[in-house]
């Protein structure tokens, strides 16, 4: 495996329901982060990860739980979501946080019913 | 604030020029960027500038005016794999950290 990659890639779940998203980087790098994209939205950053420690968190609502045991891995727990959280949800990565160039992961398509 | 504005849809022919405009509004400006999004795909880096001036790699290039707040993303011989949306973003430098603030995109059509 290369890059960043996802899983899953698509995920249907009901407002009561509980489930993680994950995401792992082979690139050596030491920052992650979790994006947001909706439909005609721009990105919306939520979270950053430096080092395993959270450097960020963009106003998130706690239904969201980042968990990063070590750079190489970051996870998105998700419970009692809302339709309005239906969306792409992005993982990328950088050497260090803020660094020139993000690398991307394919992204979970997550549909909340 | 922080703001960025892009056009929201575009559309151009195969084999010619297109210019994607980005203007901004942030406090403490620290780098533009450019991203290639595929329908379904991930985001790709394209360029990055943090001086004035034009930046070229191979059929794309880019242009900042830190002045006045606005880039642009040049294609030439346009593909019609070219198609795809167009983010740019802003490294912004804000309490001690640089985080990425994304436009909207914009999706840019190439027909042949």
């Amino acid at each position: 495996e290369t890059g960043v990659t996802q899983t899953p890639r698509h995920l249907v779940m009901g407002m009561t329901n509980k489930k993680s998203l994950k995401c792992e980087q082979h690139l050596g790098h030491n920052a992650m982060y979790w994006y947001k994209q909706s439909a005609k939205k721009p990105l919306e950053l939520m979270f950053v990860y430096n080092f395993k420690e959270q450097t960020e968190n963009n106003s998130v609502p706690s239904r969201f739980s980042p968990e990063c045991p070590n750079s190489s891995h970051l996870f998105l727990h998700l419970h009692t979501l809302q339709p309005e959280d239906s969306a792409l949800y992005l993982c990328a990565s950088s050497q260090g946080a803020g660094d020139i160039e993000q690398y991307f992961g394919p992204g979970t398509r997550l549909t909340v019913t | 604030g922080q703001n960025i504005d892009q056009p929201t849809e575009m559309t151009a022919t195969e084999g010619a020029i297109v210019q994607i405009n980005c203007t901004y509004q942030t406090s403490g400006f620290n780098g533009l960027f450019w991203y290639q999004q595929h329908a379904g795909e991930a985001p790709t880096f394209l360029s990055y500038n943090v001086l004035d001036g034009l930046e070229e790699k191979g059929r794309f290039s880019s242009f900042l005016s830190r002045s006045k707040g606005y880039s642009y993303l040049l294609l030439k011989e346009l593909q019609m794999k070219d198609s795809a949306s167009y983010l740019c973003a802003v490294r912004d430098l804000e309490g001690g950290y640089n985080k990425l603030i994304f436009g909207a995109g914009t999706r840019l059509a190439v027909h042949p």
